[in-house]
């Protein structure tokens, strides 16, 4: 079984629609993140949470909200979807730095969510 | 502000050749640096990861890279490449502040030719 699911993988909506994406991890990671990839732009991040009661914006957050249900899920909402918020989504999540002998650690992904707002 | 610049958007080569995909880094400390490969329709893998010590790092399926401090470069080697690498890859810096977010370049497609 995967480790970092999101679902659905694919989506399309339309211009206002509300969506969510949801993931889901069983590592045992407290860290979870939320980015877009764009062609030619590489991954970028849209929120990120270090535990359940942590919410930080990363670089683009404008028209997304987040939700940490649990430890093991964290949802990533377009309220009101737009054509230029089609791109494909992905979920990653990653242990507390100083674990596992480590400063840093590896981030894990998801299969990731294509999502295209028509 | 920290970067990362893959200049390269596509490469092509034939299977059995050796590959070399170019990252710069802008980063005022000792970086964390960061290959991950994508397969189609898949997440991001992890292939390498430089933290400190030895600058040649060696990583999943016969990929290794250099770091070169004096180049702000940290670029991904093959000695011979397989169809199956035909992906995309993207180099990554790690802030080394409380948020530890991945920087990522813009990614390199790599084609294989039979």
């Amino acid at each position: 079984d995967a480790d970092v699911t999101q679902t659905p993988r694919n989506r399309i909506t339309k211009t206002g629609k509300r969506i969510m994406l949801e993931c889901s991890q069983t590592k045992g990671h407290d860290r979870m993140y939320w980015y877009r990839q764009d062609p030619g732009l590489g991954l970028r991040l849209i929120y990120y949470s270090f535990d359940v009661k942590d919410i930080n914006k990363g670089e683009i957050s404008d028209g997304y909200s987040v939700s940490r249900q649990a430890q093991a899920k964290f949802s990533l909402s377009l309220e009101s979807a737009i054509p230029n918020q089609t791109a494909l989504y992905f979920c990653a999540t990653s242990a507390e730095p100083g674990l596992a002998g480590s400063s840093y650690n590896e981030q894990f992904f998801g299969p990731g969510t294509r999502l295209t707002v028509l | 502000a920290q970067s990362v610049t893959q200049p390269d958007i596509h490469i092509t080569v034939s299977e059995g050749a050796s590959l070399e995909l170019r990252c710069n880094y802008s980063y005022g400390a000792t970086p964390y640096l960061f290959w991950y490969v994508q397969s189609p329709g898949q997440g991001l893998q992890l292939l390498l990861k430089y933290f400190s010590g030895d600058t040649l790092v060696q990583g999943i399926k016969g990929f290794e890279a250099e770091f070169k401090r004096s180049q702000s470069s940290f670029n991904l080697r093959k000695p011979s490449v397989h169809w199956s690498d035909a992906a995309e890859y993207f180099c990554a810096v790690a802030r080394m502040d409380s948020s530890y977010k991945l920087i990522f370049g813009s990614g390199t497609r790599l084609l294989v030719r039979p």
